[in-house]
């Protein structure tokens, strides 16, 4: 079975841009989550989408911002970008029924932003 | 609110020896407990969760961690450590509130092993 996969791995952007990152979940997980994570700030949850709908959300700006589409892939935008966004983004995926909190989330490889 | 502490942001040991990564968690509702590993320049690899059925779990890679809600702790150990074991473990609980799959992870313990 495919794993999680994101695209693209490396991203180079200047402040002021936006990104797309796109992440494409293990065949029939319906739950993806978002997380950054930076050296300072560790890992961080951004927001998690389940059936197209995001179910919660983490304590970042209104810049960052997701979607899911009706096949379960999903994706993140950064709009103006700044220095501290520079960042690995995962992504990961899980069956996410009822929302359970046992849920097993399995991990993309990251995409690796840096903002110049 | 959830959180999870792990003592020793870095932590050596030699090829063979015990290996031991504290996670101490806090909750104001049964936890639901992760231990993962990151390899560098990938994503997280779930070693082992504990989801209330036993105390202690057994994980992959020869690794596993008891439960001790007395000392609100979910340690990661090893009996023997390989040189592939080096990598960063991350402890993590699973959220509450709602519908949720959100993890709060800790600060994570940067293991070395020395041959």
């Amino acid at each position: 079975k495919a794993g999680v996969t994101q695209t693209p791995r490396y991203l180079i952007k200047t402040r002021g841009q936006q990104v797309t990152l796109s992440c494409s979940p293990i065949s029939g997980h319906r739950s993806v989550s978002w997380y950054q994570q930076t050296p300072g700030q560790g890992l961080q949850f951004l927001f998690e989408y389940f059936s197209e709908t995001q179910r919660n959300k983490g304590n970042f700006p209104g810049r960052f911002s997701g979607r899911q589409f009706s096949n379960s892939r999903s994706e993140m935008n950064v709009s103006t970008l700044e220095l501290g966004d520079s960042a690995l983004y995962l992504c990961a995926s899980s069956w996410g029924t009822s929302g359970s909190r046992t849920d097993t989330q399995y991990f993309g490889p990251g995409t690796r932003l840096t903002v110049l | 609110a959830q959180s999870v502490t792990q003592l020793g942001s870095h932590v050596s040991v030699s090829e063979g020896a015990l290996v031991l990564l504290r996670c101490n968690y806090s909750s104001s509702v049964p936890p639901y407990l992760f231990w993962y590993v990151q390899y560098p320049n990938q994503g997280l690899q779930l070693l082992l969760k504990y989801t209330s059925a036993a105390t202690l779990v057994k994980g992959i890679n020869g690794f596993e961690a008891e439960f001790k809600k007395s000392e609100t702790s979910f340690h990661l150990t090893k009996p023997s450590a390989h040189m592939s074991d080096a990598a960063e473990y991350f402890c993590a609980v699973s959220g509450h509130g709602g519908a949720t799959n959100k993890l709060i992870f800790g600060t994570g313990t940067l293991l070395a092993v020395q041959p």
